[in-house]
């Protein structure tokens, strides 16, 4: 199964809003409401920043949000900060029960 | 609080074999499904596998598949990965992490242990 579809890079100035896709077909991101997001900065390990496609864990910010339209999902994050600059991945379950992740999103901060 | 510490990564030859370990603190193991996920140099995140609380449920991506095998030892707070045949595009840093609900998503993730194949 190939991975989802990120665009490799995505970029804002301080205090903008910037929006991440992340498509899938009808047998994964279309099918459940599992839908998760990661941002991993340089040389560390993933953290989870939605899951189920608009859950923000605790201690997550506000300004990170998601939701899904059909088969593709979206990050959103708003009130852009320097510390957003990383790697974003979103991931789902499948109807084949495995997980898929996405290609991979770069958030640059200008 | 949670802690995952991966370790038993390293420099192996094509074809041979490597067996990570995953050592958990601050939660109950045995409440959790646990995965493995893997990075090659340079690239994306790419699921491995998982396994259920009760050892009743493993899947595996098709590209580990009946090479790698996921197992648990829940009195010793710890989850393992056994891989054999391994090839070149093995090569990834390896983490393994806490998974919520059925396994669809990951909460928590350990720092990873790199694998290196090669002659």
């Amino acid at each position: 199964q190939s991975a989802l579809t990120q665009p490799a890079s995505v970029s804002g100035s301080p205090g903008q809003s910037i929006t991440i896709s992340c498509t899938g077909t009808s047998s994964d991101v279309g099918a459940y409401n599992y839908v998760s997001w990661y941002q991993q900065h340089p040389g560390k390990a993933p953290k989870l920043m939605i899951y189920e496609v608009s859950n923000r864990p605790s201690g997550v910010s506000n300004r990170f949000s998601g939701s899904t339209s059909g088969n593709t999902a979206s990050l959103t994050i708003s009130g852009l900060q320097a510390e957003d600059e990383a790697d974003y991945y979103c991931s789902s379950y499948t109807s084949s029960s495995t997980l898929i992740f996405g290609t991979g999103t770069k958030v640059t901060v200008l | 609080q949670v802690q995952l510490v991966e370790s038993g990564g390293g420099l192996v030859k094509p074809g041979g074999s490597l067996r990570l370990s995953c050592a958990a603190s601050g939660f109950t193991l045995s409440d959790y499904y646990m995965s493995w996920i893997r990075q090659a140099p340079g690239k994306g995140l790419e699921w491995v596998s998982y396994i259920s609380s009760s050892v009743s449920t493993i899947y595996y991506a098709d590209s580990v598949k009946g090479r790698f095998t996921i197992s648990r030892d829940n009195a010793k707070n710890s989850l393992y990965l056994q891989m054999n045949s391994l090839r070149a595009e093995d090569t990834a840093v390896y983490y393994c992490a806490r998974a919520m609900r059925g396994g669809q998503w990951l909460r928590d993730w350990g720092q990873g242990t790199l694998v290196t194949v090669s002659s």
